[in-house]
């Protein structure tokens, strides 16, 4: 079976400052990860993958993530944050043979100017 | 830029009545999902579909549930008899084909369904 854990339910952090919301895995075989993004009303949006490869991945609106196996952990991170990236963040997993993503809980993310 | 889309956005429905949410994938792409999320609580996935049939589904999705794809663009989840327990956010989802960067899954906006 496969499952994330987002440890944080809220991550709040100041415009400027690095951004790091946490994600660990748990997947027999090769683990696909994803990052997602939901705005209020709006579907989850696709930020970034690791497949393969370069363990750092690098995504859409500055965002990258972390590959770490030993750890088994995907965090996501971004170097300055805007307060329009608060938004509810979701880590998914999915095995490589495999079809289906399975989610964390979700963080939510607060940016304060 | 193409986009799943999901209608209608938000069905109430009364307890025992059917359902058909409807979803236009992406149009190049062959694998397509739904998941739900009840409030407050995580994404779950219900149903993978691939050649015109399920590849994959959850303990959730049971008879109660179906999934068509009747032409060549519309995936619909019908939900034959509703309980309260139904009510939650439906997301379709859509994967292009397996070669190149088609891994990961778009998602449409959702339909929020209450049954009441």
């Amino acid at each position: 079976a496969q499952s994330v854990a987002q440890p944080e339910d809220q991550v709040n952090v100041a415009e400027g400052n690095p951004l790091t919301v946490k994600c660990t895995y748990s997947v027999s075989g090769n683990p696909y990860l994803f990052w997602y993004v939901q705005y209020p009303n709006r579907g989850l949006q696709f930020l970034l993958k690791y497949i393969t490869g370069d363990n750092l991945v690098k995504g859409s609106y500055g965002f990258e993530a972390e590959f770490n196996k030993s750890q088994t952990s995907f965090h996501l991170k971004k170097p300055s944050a805007l307060v329009s990236d608060s938004a509810l963040y979701f880590c998914a997993v999915r095995e490589a043979a495999g079809n289906k993503l399975t989610f964390g809980g979700g963080t939510r993310v607060l940016v304060k100017p | 830029e193409p986009e799943v889309t999901q209608t209608p956005s938000h069905q109430v429905t009364q307890m025992g009545q059917e359902v058909i949410l409807r979803c236009v994938p992406i149009s190049n792409h062959l694998y397509f999902y739904w998941y739900r999320q009840i409030l407050g609580q995580k994404v779950e996935f219900l149903v993978s579909f691939y050649n015109n049939e399920i590849s994959e589904k959850s303990e959730i999705f049971d008879d109660q549930f179906s999934v068509e794809r009747p032409d060549g663009s519309n995936f619909t989840l019908k939900i034959r008899s509703t309980k309260l327990e139904d009510s939650a956010m439906y997301f379709c989802a859509s994967r292009g084909p397996t070669s190149g960067s088609s891994y990961e899954q778009y998602f449409g906006p959702g339909t929020r369904l209450t049954v009441t």
